[in-house]
């Protein structure tokens, strides 16, 4: 199976400062159709998760233009360029190309 | 606007049965490929299954093979997992998720539904 290992696994960011996560897989997450099926997810305390980033880069509606994904091949990142209060939560990495896995998740808090 | 509401959670004690249904609206619910994602209490998402728009392929997480059984009514825009044999570490929210045609896995997750394992 692959495995999906997230870092950190805790943020602690000053308001308006920059995030990034990493993940990284075990596997080549490049289908057999070129494309990399690597997605980023937010789940607010108390709420369903949500998605904000497929395919590695493309942004989901609605989703702002400070978060951003990047990567290829087994390394990924997510990055928000300006942390505000409302990015409060945890955020999973999950692979779509060997069926499916997330990873375990890194908690952005504001410092 | 698109809703997956899920229902059916319960407590159950370790052996039970139990039958999860998410129902959706907004979309052609046909046109997507279906999932079921749980997560455990204070702990990360984990995939469970997956069923294809035509009901096959169909797959599961090892956790579950052999226990859980996911289908779907496209006439009835109906998702429903059937979780035999319940244990303990079955205990979760579980969360029906959609697979757009377009963008791919997981677009849109319903509010979750509790399933708690206890005798």
């Amino acid at each position: 199976d692959v495995v999906m290992t997230q870092s950190p696994l805790s943020l602690s960011v000053t308001l308006g400062q920059p995030a990034s996560i990493s993940c990284r897989s075990s596997e080549s997450l490049v289908y057999s159709d070129g494309k990399v099926y690597l997605n980023w997810f937010q789940q607010r305390p108390g709420q369903s998760p949500r998605r904000l980033i497929y395919k590695v880069s493309y942004r989901d509606s609605g989703v702002p233009d400070r978060f951003s994904g990047s990567g290829s091949g087994t390394d990924f990142t997510l990055k928000i360029a300006r942390v505000e209060t409302e990015d409060i939560g945890v955020y999973y990495c999950m692979q779509g190309t060997h069926s499916r896995t997330f990873g375990q998740g890194t908690r952005l808090e504001i410092k | 606007e698109v809703q997956l509401v899920e229902s059916g959670g319960a407590l159950v004690q370790p052996g039970g049965s139990l039958r999860l249904s998410c129902v959706a609206s907004g979309f052609t619910f046909g046109d997507f490929a279906m999932n079921w994602v749980r997560q455990a209490p204070g702990k990360g998402l984990e995939w469970i299954s997956f069923i294809s728009r035509v009901s096959s392929p169909i797959y599961y997480a090892e956790s579950v093979e052999g226990r859980f059984t996911i289908s779907r009514d496209n006439a009835r825009n109906t998702l429903f997992l059937q979780m035999n044999s319940l244990r303990v570490d079955d205990t979760a929210v579980y969360y029906c998720a959609s697979d757009s045609p377009v963008s791919g896995h997981f677009d849109y997750w319903g509010q979750g539904t509790l399933v708690t394992v206890s005798s």
